[in-house]
């Protein structure tokens, strides 16, 4: 079985606040591959990372960086000092190899809201 | 490019109405699918496929058709809309299975 959970429904921080958005995974792959979508409120669903199983190195672009723990199965996904144009609804997916052809399994997205 | 086009934006429908929703790609890529987001549910796979000639369902298939002529175009035809499929349906396309680009989304709602 192949599912996504992303507990945080809804955060609110102020602007140039850090905040962690949480995902945790399970799979009985032991190849798998975890991803990061943001949904601004335009609609659209924009690709913001990809992480491979087997690499556990964490990543940091620009004020984005990610933790990938497979020892506790996390994927969590931090924006550092955040800014307005940060909100949006953030969703976690997983692709396993066992999982349907090119099938995402997603969370349902935590909604961020930063305020000026 | 232009990356994965979706048309109509918006559009309202009576029950039992039939309707096709445009997707386009200019990547080349194989592999196109169908989502459909619904509120607090994230995105479920409708139907998906892995290149001219072939398509495949996904978890939620019922009531919506596919088919896949060209790489580019990857249509999905309502054909007795419902109310239950009142959603915002987003096309993605991707070069390895993997990666999915999705395009802008479609906002349906049936009456």
């Amino acid at each position: 079985a192949q599912k996504v959970t992303q507990a945080q429904t809804e955060i609110s921080v102020v602007e140039k606040e850090d905040v962690t958005l949480d995902c945790v995974y399970e799979t009985r792959d032991t190849t798998y591959y975890l991803f990061w979508y943001k949904q601004p409120p335009s609609g659209e669903l924009v690709f913001l990372i990809r992480r491979n199983s087997f690499d556990e190195q964490n990543e940091i672009s620009g004020r984005y960086s990610w933790n990938f723990q497979k020892s506790t199965s996390s994927f969590n996904f931090t924006i550092t000092a955040s800014q307005v144009v940060d909100s949006a609804v953030y969703f976690c997916a997983l692709r396993g190899r066992g999982s349907t052809l090119g099938r995402l399994y997603f969370g349902r997205g935590t909604q961020l809201t930063v305020w000026p | 490019n232009a990356g994965v086009t979706q048309t109509p934006k918006f559009q309202v429908l009576k029950t039992g109405q039939s309707m096709t929703l445009q997707c386009a790609q200019d990547m080349n890529h194989e592999y196109m699918s169908w989502y459909r987001q619904d509120p607090g549910m994230g995105l479920r796979l409708i139907h998906y496929s892995v290149g001219a000639g072939i398509t495949d369902q996904g978890e939620v298939p019922n009531g919506y058709n596919v088919s896949r002529s060209t790489t580019e175009d990857f249509p999905l035809r309502l054909l007795s809309a419902a109310p239950s499929q009142t959603s915002v349906y987003f096309c993605a396309s991707s070069y390895d299975q993997e990666t999915q680009y999705f395009g802008p989304g479609t906002r349906l709602l049936v009456l």
